[in-house]
């Protein structure tokens, strides 16, 4: 089984600011298979990225993924206000498929 | 646009059964795979399995073998998971979720909250 390791557990920035969330996997990801999603409390998650950088139908540009083998990122260039939410990614080269920890983006 | 609508919340006592079920609209029902996913109070989420509607097979994850069953309704664009033997540890949201082959899922369940409490 893959383990994904997500860092940090939580992010404090301020609106405009970047964010850099980290997902490491304990083997190589096949075919750059990683996805990351949005959760927002009470809500199910939402699909930002797949394929380890391509967006999901909607996603704003300002959302970006980059990464291959154990190491990947997602990047927000410019915080909006309704980006503060918890971030998972998600492996799905391998059986079974696994998500990460989480990351919480909070307001400074 | 594509939904995907399930059943209400559940409260059972420990060693009961529960069933939740997922209807889907808005895209040929047989096309995607549905997965059952979960995620325990102030957790991170995690995949039981999934079916493939167009045939009925279906993939479980090792920690739920024997204990999860899913099915399909074609006829009413149903997806069923039914899960046996309930602890309180699997006190948790439920979601659904649909993937197109390779396995992400863009469009999820709105999700039922399972109780299991004596």
């Amino acid at each position: 089984e893959i383990v994904l390791t997500q860092s940090p557990g939580t992010l404090s920035l301020s609106p405009g600011e970047r964010a850099t969330l980290s997902c490491r996997a304990s083997q190589s990801v096949s075919y750059r298979y990683l996805a990351w999603y949005q959760q927002k409390p009470g809500q199910a998650p939402r699909l930002l990225i797949y394929g380890a950088s391509s967006r999901a139908t909607g996603i704003p540009d300002r959302f970006s993924g980059s990464g291959s083998g154990t190491d990947f990122t997602l990047t927000i260039s410019r915080l909006e206000p309704e980006d503060f939410a918890v971030y998972y990614c998600q492996q799905y080269g391998s059986s079974p498929l696994t998500f990460g920890g989480g990351t919480k983006v909070e307001i400074k | 646009q594509v939904q995907l609508v399930q059943s209400g919340a559940e409260v059972k006592k420990p060693g009961a059964s529960v069933k939740v079920s997922c209807e889907a609209s808005g895209y040929t029902f047989t096309t995607y795979y549905k997965h059952w996913l979960r995620q325990a109070p102030g957790q991170g989420l995690e995949w039981m399995g999934m079916i493939n509607p167009s045939d009925g097979s279906t993939s479980y994850a090792q920690n739920f073998q024997g204990r999860v069953t899913m099915t399909r309704d074609t006829s009413t664009s149903t997806v069923y998971m039914e899960l046996t033997s309930l602890r309180s540890e699997d006190t948790a949201v439920y979601y659904c979720a649909r993937s197109y082959g390779a396995v992400h899922f863009d469009s999820w369940g709105q999700g039922t909250l399972l109780t299991v409490s004596s």
